[in-house]
């Protein structure tokens, strides 16, 4: 199956510092990725939705200018928390669509665990 | 808006038995179900899915079914085994457009 990658898999940061979260899909091109957000023992959240070569598309209540996405090529989505607070701290997930997919199916990538002290 | 309801929220059962979880959509143009598995610090990963138009599909010792009628879909797990123990997403998606929406999760315990 298509794989998908993150980078990197934990990030440990001081408080109002920016973090960046890279996905890349190894073997297949992406032009669209979502990211979302988990918090511990709960579902997925959607946060956003990246089409490459164009803006984002934001969930309500997602705050963009506080989670900027970057889809600036096929094969990479990137996820930059800027001036993260401790409540910023979360598992956040990518997913990528396989193009010319009948059913939009997705593949996630591994995770990103958020820790913002 | 629509929504996936996920039951239940905690299965535990022992080795060897089955493991049932159920899940109910809102939005009746969804006409594909995928069911995922995340295991702990991991993102989830596709373990089967099933299109609208087909009742049943089985691969191996999973198995899902379909009621569109009552919009109900069944994820079934048979001859469990300790490394089954993991969290089950189903989600329910409208092939026309892009969001996925998914259940809230079965922590699914297999007692050695």
């Amino acid at each position: 199956g298509a794989v998908v990658s993150q980078h990197p898999s934990w990030v440990i940061c001081k408080s109002g510092t920016s973090v960046k979260i890279e996905c890349r899909s190894l073997d297949f091109q992406a032009t669209t990725m979502f990211w979302y957000r988990q918090f511990p023992k709960q579902s997925l959240m959607l946060m956003a939705t990246s089409n490459e070569g164009s803006k984002a598309t934001y969930e309500q209540g997602v705050e963009k200018d506080k989670f900027l996405i970057n889809h600036a090529s096929l094969t990479l989505s990137t996820l930059t928390v800027t001036s993260a607070h401790p409540e910023d701290s979360s598992f956040y997930i990518c997913s990528a669509r396989v193009p010319g997919s009948p059913l939009n199916e997705q593949f996630f990538g591994p995770g990103t665990r958020l820790t913002v002290l | 808006g629509e929504n996936v309801e996920q039951h239940p929220s905690t299965l535990s059962v022992q080795e060897g038995d089955s493991a049932v979880i159920k899940c109910t959509y809102s939005d009746s143009a969804s006409n594909y179900f995928p069911w995922y598995k995340q295991e702990l610090g991991k993102g989830p990963q596709l373990i089967i899915d099933i299109r609208s138009n087909v009742g049943e599909k089985k691969d191996q010792r999973i198995a899902v079914t379909l009621n569109k009628t009552a919009k109900h879909f069944s994820l079934h797990i048979t001859e469990t085994q300790p490394e089954d123990s993991a969290v089950y997403f189903c989600a329910a998606i409208y092939t026309g457009g892009f969001k996925t929406i998914f259940g809230a999760g079965t922590r699914l315990f297999v007692k050695a």
